[in-house]
């Protein structure tokens, strides 16, 4: 049982170019998140997904766009990267709310991405 | 949206001593979360407490949610619990939003 895998885990970008994170979970959940972390700051959403073909802008949404095609994978691009979207970009995904409100986050590894 | 505010931002021990974590939140709340994050950058979820108290081995918490704070307890602390602990809350039918972090250091 894998969880949430995150592909690539590094990767160095040329301001203007495009590229696509992938996550994939395997833990059935319905809802699936972007964050991306900063240094020295805490978590901030780009978008995030309550079901498959559903997508939605969180905190910082600007310059990137996401998919959720399948309910087990939820991609986030940028179509033309800045060096302002150098940061680590965590995918997070969860379980429909139950009665109680849980809605526990698990979290993929990180992908390190360096806009030069 | 809702303001999360943690603190300390930094705190070093001693291997062996307490401490307290806090965080205050701006809003009602439904759903708060305690995360640790690793030197590796590893995220993992330690509670899910909206209210009330748990206890997990050396950690506990507290989250008051009619006075809106939450408190982290790590008790007898060892090199292994080094890293940043993020507190997340959620109001209404929003997404989760983190605090800043508390950088915890333990020194042997």
């Amino acid at each position: 049982n894998a969880g949430v895998t995150q592909t690539p885990k590094f990767r160095v970008l040329k301001t203007g170019q495009s590229m696509t994170l992938l996550c994939a979970q395997d833990m059935n959940h319905e809802y699936m998140y972007w964050y991306r972390q900063d240094p020295g700051m805490g978590l901030r959403l780009i978008h995030y997904s309550v079901g498959e073909g559903t997508t939605a802008k969180g905190e910082v949404p600007d310059g990137y766009n996401v998919s959720r095609l399948k309910k087990q994978n939820f991609l986030l691009g940028l179509e033309s990267a800045a060096p302002s979207q150098t940061s680590v970009y965590f995918c997070a995904s969860s379980s429909r709310d139950s009665l109680s409100g849980a809605n526990v986050l698990t979290f993929g590894a990180g992908s390190r991405l360096t806009v030069l | 949206g809702i303001q999360v505010e943690q603190s300390p931002p930094d705190l070093i021990l001693q291997e062996g001593a307490n401490s307290t974590l806090r965080c205050n939140f701006s809003d009602s709340v439904n759903n708060l979360q305690w995360f640790h994050q690793n030197p590796w950058g590893q995220l993992i979820n330690l509670f899910y407490i909206p209210s009330g108290t748990k206890q997990n081995g050396r950690l506990s918490a507290t989250t008051v949610a009619t006075e809106r704070y939450s408190l982290l307890y790590i008790s007898s602390s060892q090199t292994t619990d080094s890293g940043v602990y993020f507190c997340a809350v959620r109001s209404g039918r929003r997404a989760l939003t983190f605090g800043s972090g508390t950088r915890l250091q333990v020194q042997p």
